[in-house]
């Protein structure tokens, strides 16, 4: 168990509509990561927050967005879904922003669009 | 080209086999990671390295800046060692994956 949680493990929805991910990082931790894991693009980094603040992104489609709370969970918003965001939603922690630091994964959400 | 490369792809072993996967990359970094991936989908990070080389219990992992390769290694291989592993490199605060081994260790 990293101590990093992700909800739901599991979603299934239907093209167009709108769902949100949640991830709690390991205590202590101030940075989440999120990535993509699909079947033809295997994993992908989307975005980075730190203490509430956008750090760096990547390949996250402009259908997606994200926030990082005062309490440091984050959310990740995925709208107008398509069948091709159907992937594994992996979170991960760290304690700071860069540099080497190792990153804790979350069990990750299941996303399956119908 | 994809800025991160595994090799090979497949392995299939038997146990008590020692086993090598390589990594190479071409982007400049800060660290290179070493993940590993079970059928269940859950990733745990093996090792973080920067310089040198690590061990932990049967996992050895290795660096070679110049080159730009790594290698994991892991000695007498075990069933439970089945799994897909992922190196990922960091460069400018975000990771970057290669596309995995798939690991299959037969007793």
């Amino acid at each position: 168990d990293s101590g990093v949680t992700q909800t739901p493990k599991h979603l299934i929805t239907a093209t167009g509509q709108r769902v949100t991910l949640r991830c709690s990082p390991r205590s202590g931790d101030l940075s989440v990561y999120w990535y993509q894991q699909s079947l033809d693009q295997g994993l992908q980094f989307l975005i980075q927050y730190y203490n509430g603040e956008e750090r760096a992104k990547g390949n996250i489609l402009e259908r997606f967005s994200a926030q990082q709370f005062p309490d440091l969970h984050s959310e990740l918003n995925l709208s107008s879904l398509e069948l091709g965001d159907s992937a594994l939603y992996f979170c991960a922690s760290s304690v700071v922003a860069g540099g080497v630091n190792e990153q804790f994964f979350g069990p990750g959400t299941r996303l399956t669009v119908l | 080209k994809n800025e991160v490369e595994q090799s090979p792809q497949n392995l299939t072993a038997q146990e008590g086999e020692f086993i090598t996967i390589n990594c190479s990359y071409s982007v400049g970094i800060s660290a290179l990671h070493w993940l590993q991936q079970h059928p269940g989908g859950g990733i745990v990070s093996l090792f973080m390295l920067s310089s040198g080389k690590k061990k932990h219990g049967r996992l050895i992992a290795t660096i070679n800046i110049q080159e730009k390769h790594s290698s994991l290694h892991i000695t007498a291989s075990h069933p439970r060692d089945s799994a897909v592993y992922i190196c990922a490199v960091r460069a400018t605060n975000k990771l970057i994956f290669g596309t995995g081994t798939l690991l299959a260790v037969q007793p």
